[in-house]
């Protein structure tokens, strides 16, 4: 079974810092990779998914993540971090060829100082 | 992708009683899933609804505690039975990608607080 490791709980910035967010998944075979965001009192957002081919994927909003196969990661970056960018990040990782099996990690909180 | 709705977006409900939720889609899709996120939780997926068959439940969900209806390609319900305290959670459904099967778009939730 597979099963995603968001190690930061809640991460603080300040705004125009750079953000890398950790996720750590487990999977016997390729995975399919997600980031999703929830703003307070919202559903999810996809942010950008990993399937195949480039290992660095590029999403919505300035965000960017890159797969890393030996490492088992999937990290999410953004060069200069917002105040709207304040929210909770979910990790989910998805079984090859459907995406019933979507599981996510336990989500990373982010807070933005101005 | 896919707009998605439900209803209602929160509410406050008594222990014992029953709250149905609605998850509307703009554009027909084949498979709805319905998740838990329980206070300061990630999301748990309770269920998948197809279109025309029994919904298919997860580890430690039961279809007489969570029935789910799914009548046609836009639409799905989930009922929340017999509620407890232990009940309140965010609710949300999701909808497979037209594009691309392999993810995911969510509707806005529907905060449940049981007293």
């Amino acid at each position: 079974a597979q099963s995603v490791t968001q190690p930061d709980i809640h991460i603080t910035v300040s705004e125009g810092a750079s953000l890398e967010l950790r996720c750590n998944y487990s999977y016997g075979a390729t995975p399919y990779l997600f980031w999703y965001v929830q703003s307070p009192g919202q559903g999810l957002q996809l942010l950008l998914k990993y399937f195949s081919g480039d290992t660095l994927v590029q999403g919505i909003k300035g965000f960017e993540a890159e797969f890393k196969r030996s490492q088992s990661s999937f990290n999410l970056r953004k060069p200069s971090v917002h105040w709207s960018d304040a929210a909770e990040y979910f990790c989910a990782v998805g079984a090859s060829g459907s995406a019933r099996q979507l599981t996510f990690g336990s989500g990373t909180q982010l807070t933005v100082l101005p | 992708s896919a707009v998605i709705s439900q209803k209602p977006s929160r509410d406050i409900c008594q222990r014992g009683t029953s709250l149905t939720i609605q998850c509307q889609v703009d554009s027909q899709v084949t498979m709805m899933f319905w998740y838990r996120q329980q206070p300061g939780q990630s999301l748990t997926l309770i269920a998948t609804a197809n279109q025309g068959s029994e919904a298919t439940y997860e580890s430690g969900f039961v279809i007489d505690k969570f029935p789910i209806s799914r009548p046609n390609l836009t639409f799905s319900t989930l009922t929340v039975s017999n509620m407890s305290p232990e009940d309140s959670s965010i609710y949300l459904c999701s909808v497979e990608g037209t594009v691309s099967y392999n993810e995911q778009f969510f509707g806005p939730g529907t905060r449940l607080t049981v007293l």
